[in-house]
């Protein structure tokens, strides 16, 4: 079963705007991953964000964590046409097993 | 560092016959290891989980007789589809991680297999 569900499911917007992507999960976390896949490719981790730290950030990524309210944001700042891709949260469950989020398809049009 | 590979990429296969799909890690040990499957447009579902030297863990609903599951080395996990029939047909990924990874899973770069 899913974890964690995503919105908006897709987003399109223009190079050089931001876009928010918003996961919230169920159960009570350590840490919370965002990961990127290209259309028919593998996963990439893009940043992990502990449950005792309520905002990282990674270049033009920056993440939100509000554990009370069982939510995490992903923003990409500035995107660009190479951002296209569908983007996962993921919260670890027992045995470090990874729960994925539905996802978000994100287009970055030129 | 921390890279995972996967063998074949991509695969058409006969319905009936066996499909075997290789993950390796390239550069670390890879304790667990972790196989998902992931159908167009939606998220990946997690099938099962292989720590090195046992049986893998299965999820509910995956059928363990129909994917077998190897984890024979420390840097070599497989994946058999047996009697593969058309609705297997999709996009598997494998992950690993290793005893210094706590909280990270690195991620091969999938296969597809289409069963026709």
């Amino acid at each position: 079963s899913q974890q964690g569900e995503e919105d908006p499911q897709a987003l399109s917007i223009q190079e050089g705007e931001n876009a928010t992507m918003n996961c919230s999960y169920k159960t009570s976390i350590n840490n919370l991953q965002w990961y990127r896949q290209n259309s028919g490719r593998g996963l990439v981790h893009l940043i992990l964000i502990r449950s005792n730290e309520r905002e990282k950030h990674s270049g033009r990524l920056r993440v939100t964590l509000d554990t009370s309210k069982k939510s995490s944001s992903l923003l990409i700042t500035a995107s660009r046409a190479a951002d296209t891709a569908s983007y996962f949260c993921a919260t670890p469950l027992y045995g470090n097993k990874l729960v994925f989020g539905a996802g978000t398809i994100l287009r970055v049009k030129s | 560092g921390a890279v995972v590979s996967q063998h074949p990429s991509w695969v058409i296969c006969k319905s009936g016959t066996s499909v075997k799909i290789e993950c390796r890690s390239l550069d670390f040990q890879a304790t667990t290891m972790f196989w998902y499957r992931q159908f167009p447009k939606q998220s990946l579902m997690l099938m099962a989980t292989s720590n090195e030297g046992s049986k893998a863990t299965y999820e509910q609903g995956v059928e363990k007789d129909k994917f077998l599951i190897n984890h024979a080395s420390l840097t070599l996990s497989t994946l058999t589809v047996t009697s593969a029939h058309p609705e297997d047909s999709s996009f598997y990924i494998c992950s690993a991680r290793g005893r210094e990874h706590y909280n990270e899973q690195f991620f091969g770069p999938g296969t597809r297999l289409t069963v026709l």
